[in-house]
């Protein structure tokens, strides 16, 4: 157990819709990332938050939004989704500071499908 | 372009058969580079951390080794329980790029 949950397990969508993803992540972990992983491939990093705020986004367009909030949680927020988002979406905390990937804990994913 | 890549895809090997799985990269910047284990259905679990060339580290029968290049994760005498995917990831300024995991099957 890392002690990071995600909710929720699976959900299914049509395209475009928008969702909403959450994560917890365990207390003092400051440092929240997400991530996009499409079957039989590694993780593709989507943006990080630091203390609710965005310091490093990967390949993703505008669509793809995120907040922090103070009590450890997160939110992956997908507007107008298409067919390619579906995917295993996984977001890791740590107690790192702004820019740090290290030791991060990952929690289970939400699995999405968009049809 | 920045970019990860891991060989073999697949390995299967027998129980107590050690062997290296390889992570080659090219980044502008390593400011690090992370191994991790996926089992089915799981997210990643961090295994290792690698700052410079040359460092290694070990945890039980898996060991990481850093060249300027690529990467190496050592499975000594492995067994059924080390099945998994492994992944490897490389820090460059403000983001992390996975490769695409190379998929070990231990059998008894």
């Amino acid at each position: 157990e890392t002690g990071v949950t995600q909710s929720p397990t699976h959900l299914i969508k049509t395209r475009g819709q928008q969702v909403t993803l959450r994560c917890s992540s365990q207390s003092g972990h400051n440092t929240v990332s997400w991530y996009q992983q499409a079957l039989g491939q590694g993780p593709q990093f989507i943006f990080q938050y630091y203390r609710e705020e965005e310091n490093g986004r990967g390949n993703f367009p505008p669509r793809f939004s995120g907040l922090q909030f103070p009590n450890y949680s997160s939110e992956l927020n997908v507007n107008a989704l298409e067919l390619d988002d579906s995917a295993l979406y996984l977001c890791a905390s740590s107690t790192g500071t702004s820019g740090s990937f290290d030791t991060q804990y990952f929690g289970p994913g939400t699995r999405l499908t968009v049809l | 372009e920045d970019q990860v890549t891991q060989s073999p895809e697949a390995l299967r090997l027998q129980e107590g058969e050690s062997s290296s799985l390889n992570c080659s990269y090219t980044v502008s910047g390593l400011r690090g580079l992370f191994w991790y284990r996926q089992d089915p259905g799981k997210g990643p679990e961090f295994l290792f951390t690698l700052y410079s060339a040359g460092e290694e580290k070990e945890k039980e029968r898996l060991k990481a080794t850093l060249t300027k290049k690529e990467s190496f994760l050592h499975i000594t005498a492995p067994k059924p329980e080390d099945s998994a995917t492994y992944l490897c990831a490389v820090q460059d300024t403000g983001k992390l790029i996975f490769g695409q995991g190379t998929t070990l099957q231990v059998k008894p």
